[in-house]
């Protein structure tokens, strides 16, 4: 079992809708969380960091963490088409894991 | 804004040929580290350092593989000889103090390697 699994997609959702990014992690130790988007070609770039369970919130970006049910989820409300990419999670107890991305396609 | 910096951005080489790639972090960041990412995977922690030390290496395979960052700073990453299943992105990343879980890493642009 990977330590952080995510669905590699694609995740197609229209202009200006809320696209919902999943991701859970088998380590119950694991107690610090990472978004990162990753354009085609080009190296990951760090959205939110989330520590603790609930919402964090960065403009149209929020970050949801349960502890209890271990996933965390990303959300962008009006999604633009600037949004499509990957969608990397990261996470763990000693060190951090990445999963394998989730592909967004944000369609005008 | 301070970055990571990484060369060269491609390299195209032979099998059985040796490569080397470099990676400066950010100023004053203490840890350092070396992934590998396929393409449609995410990226695979190969090593880290904190200063000088090696913390992690488990994932680099030694027969072919050396990192070295001597003087705590810049690192330079080497495969001798390359193979065909070497062919990824080479990403290197910092972070501020010891690379704890709660850290943020920092990317450089990343290095994309092609054996021919």
């Amino acid at each position: 079992q990977k330590e952080v699994e995510q669905n590699s997609g694609p995740l197609s959702v229209p202009e200006g809708a809320i696209a919902s990014l999943n991701c859970t992690y088998s380590d119950r130790g694991s107690q610090s969380f990472f978004w990162y988007r990753q354009y085609s070609g080009k190296s990951p770039e760090l959205i939110m960091s989330i520590y603790s369970n609930g919402d964090k919130e960065d403009g149209r970006f929020t970050a949801q963490l349960n502890k209890a049910s271990q996933y965390v989820s990303l959300l962008i409300r009006d999604s633009q088409p600037s949004d499509s990419a990957t969608y990397l999670c990261a996470g763990g107890r000693q060190k951090v894991t990445f999963g394998i991305g989730t592909k967004l396609q944000v369609i005008p | 804004e301070a970055e990571v910096a990484q060369s060269p951005r491609y390299k195209i080489t032979e099998k059985s040929q040796a490569v080397a790639f470099w990676c400066d972090p950010i100023s004053g960041h203490a840890t350092l580290y070396w992934y590998r990412q396929i393409l449609g995977q995410g990226p695979e922690l190969l090593v880290q350092f904190q200063d000088e030390s090696v913390v992690d290496d488990s994932q680099l395979p030694k027969d072919r593989f050396s990192a070295e960052r001597l003087k705590g700073v810049d690192s330079t990453l080497k495969i001798q000889p390359a193979e065909l299943g070497d062919s990824a992105m080479y990403l290197c990343a910092s972070s501020l103090s010891r690379g704890g879980f709660e850290e943020t890493q920092y990317f450089g642009p990343g290095t994309r390697l092609l054996v021919l």
